[in-house]
């Protein structure tokens, strides 16, 4: 099989800090991993497609500034919520691409801003 | 513009009963479609994609490119049908991102 882990799973933090969510593909390497984020009673929202070795690129209104993505290895991508306020509270998913159509999701992380 | 569209919400059924979701596409290439299914507090998954024509626990889905459709059909729904189902095309000219609809919760009634 091909499984996609996510740490932490859920995390609370006060408004203004840092938190930094993990994607990691365990038994494939991922060249693109993508980053989704799910508001309650809604579908999913691509934020950014994180490319190993380059800069991610982040759709229409996502503040590149704000969520940091680095895709340091074949393995390893990670999110970066800076300066978090709580209207960034969300689940965050993060999906892996073993090859071209075959997606492989994480199992989410929830972001709680206070 | 590319769009997915799944107009129910919310689907509820009877156990034993034939189930259909509905998914239409707006896609100016070839697309390539696929059902992904969230249960309870479980991660995503994928649960078919069209390209690959296979039945995933009793679950169907045709590609109609006529009606721009790619429902999911299953003539006998059980009880742990029950989840979150997402009709997605992919991007082929951009990475292969998908493009979610907005899910339909189905609900088998015992």
């Amino acid at each position: 099989g091909a499984v996609v882990s996510q740490h932490p799973s859920w995390v609370i933090c006060k408004s203004g800090t840092s938190v930094k969510i993990e994607c990691r593909s365990l038994d494939f390497q991922a060249t693109t991993m993508f980053w989704y984020r799910q508001f309650p009673k809604q579908s999913l929202m691509l934020m950014a497609t994180s490319n190993e070795g380059s800069k991610a690129t982040y759709e229409q209104g996502v503040e590149k500034d704000k969520f940091l993505i680095n895709h340091a290895s074949l393995t390893l991508s990670t999110l970066t919520v800076t300066s978090a306020h709580p209207e960034d509270s969300s689940f965050y998913i993060c999906s892996a691409e073993k090859s071209s159509y075959e997606q492989y999701f994480g199992p989410g992380t929830r972001l709680t801003v206070t | 513009a590319q769009r997915v569209t799944q107009p129910e919400k919310l689907l509820s059924v009877f156990k034993g009963a034939p189930v259909e979701l509905k998914c239409n596409y707006s896609y100016s290439g070839s697309p390539e479609l696929f059902w992904y299914v969230q249960y309870s507090r479980q991660r995503l998954q994928l649960l078919l994609r069209h390209i690959s024509r296979e039945s995933i626990k009793g679950f169907t889905a045709d590609l109609n490119k006529g009606e721009t459709s790619f429902h999911l059909k299953k003539p006998f729904a059980q009880e742990e049908d029950s989840a979150m189902y997402y009709c997605a095309l992919t991007r082929v000219d951009s990475n292969y991102q998908l493009i979610w609809g907005a899910g339909t919760k189905l609900i088998i009634k015992p």
